[in-house]
C-alpha cells in the first residue's frame, strides 16, 4: 500500500519567518495530495491541497510544491505567525483512500 | 450549516467489550470515512463508505465493521476491545470519493479501554 513518510517531526521557528515541512510518498499512482492542520484537541482542518497536475499552489501564506518524479511534496508557510502553532499533516490519496504521514509539530516563538 | 458531527465524544469502556461509534455527516456528502489516531502519529485509514456501500478498507481485523444509513451517517462499531485500541476516532465526510474532493473531519470520538 502507500506510504507516507514526513519531516522533521518538530520544527520552531521565530514569529515572521518561513516554515518548510516535507513528505514523500511510495505510490506513483497516487494523485491527490492535501495539507491538513490540527491545533491541541481540535479536528484536522484542510489548509491547502494539490493535484497530481498541479506543480504549486498559493494560498496567501501558504503555498505546497509537488515534484511527482521525485515523489516528494512540500508545505511552504512564510512570515510565521504565533497562531501557526499546530501539528501538521501531510497526506496522500491513491483509489481514493487518504494516507497520512506522522506530523510535524509547528510551534511559532514569539 | 453544521459540520460533522461525532458522538459519543469520550467513551471509557472495558477490553472485551464493544462499542459504537457514530457520525453524522455534513448534509449533502455522501461519502463517510473512518479514521483512528493514535497519539502521536496521523490518522489512519479504517473505512470509507459511499452511498451507503462499502468503498474501502484499511489494514485493520475483523473486529472492526461499520455501515452507512439511507441518511448518510454512520456507525463504526469494534467487538472484543482491546487495550490497543484506545485511540481518537474521526469520522471524515465529503461530497464524492475522498481523494476526489475534500474530507471534512469531525472532532472526534475519544475512545479509553481499560
Amino acid at each position: 500500500g502507500e506510504n507516507v513518510e514526513q519531516h522533521p517531526s518538530t520544527l520552531s521557528v521565530q514569529e515572521g519567518d518561513s516554515a518548510v515541512i516535507k513528505c514523500t510518498y511510495s505510490d506513483s499512482a497516487s494523485n491527490y495530495f492535501p495539507w491538513y492542520k490540527q491545533e491541541l484537541g481540535k479536528r484536522p482542518q484542510l489548509i491547502i491541497d494539490i493535484r497530481s497536475n498541479v506543480g504549486e499552489k498559493k494560498d496567501q501564506r501558504i503555498a505546497v510544491t509537488l515534484n511527482k518524479t521525485a515523489k516528494h511534496f512540500s508545505l511552504h508557510i512564510t512570515e510565521t505567525q504565533p497562531e501557526d502553532s499546530a501539528v501538521y499533516f501531510c497526506a496522500a490519496s491513491k483509489l481514493r483512500q487518504l494516507t497520512f504521514g506522522s506530523g510535524t509539530q509547528l510551534t511559532v516563538l514569539p | 450549516d453544521a459540520g460533522v458531527t461525532q458522538s459519543p465524544t469520550h467513551l471509557i469502556k472495558t477490553r472485551g467489550q464493544h462499542v459504537t461509534l457514530r457520525c453524522s455527516p455534513i448534509s449533502g456528502h455522501k461519502s463517510v470515512s473512518w479514521y483512528q489516531q493514535v497519539l502521536g502519529q496521523g490518522p489512519q485509514f479504517i473505512f470509507q463508505y459511499y452511498e451507503k456501500e462499502e468503498r474501502g478498507r484499511g489494514n485493520f481485523p475483523d473486529r472492526f465493521s461499520a455501515r452507512q444509513f439511507p441518511n448518510y451517517s454512520s456507525e463504526l462499531n469494534v467487538n472484543a476491545l482491546l487495550l490497543g485500541d484506545s485511540a481518537l476516532y474521526l469520522c471524515a465526510s465529503s461530497l464524492r470519493f475522498q481523494g476526489d474532493t475534500e474530507a471534512f473531519f469531525g472532532q472526534g470520538t475519544r475512545l479509553t479501554v481499560v
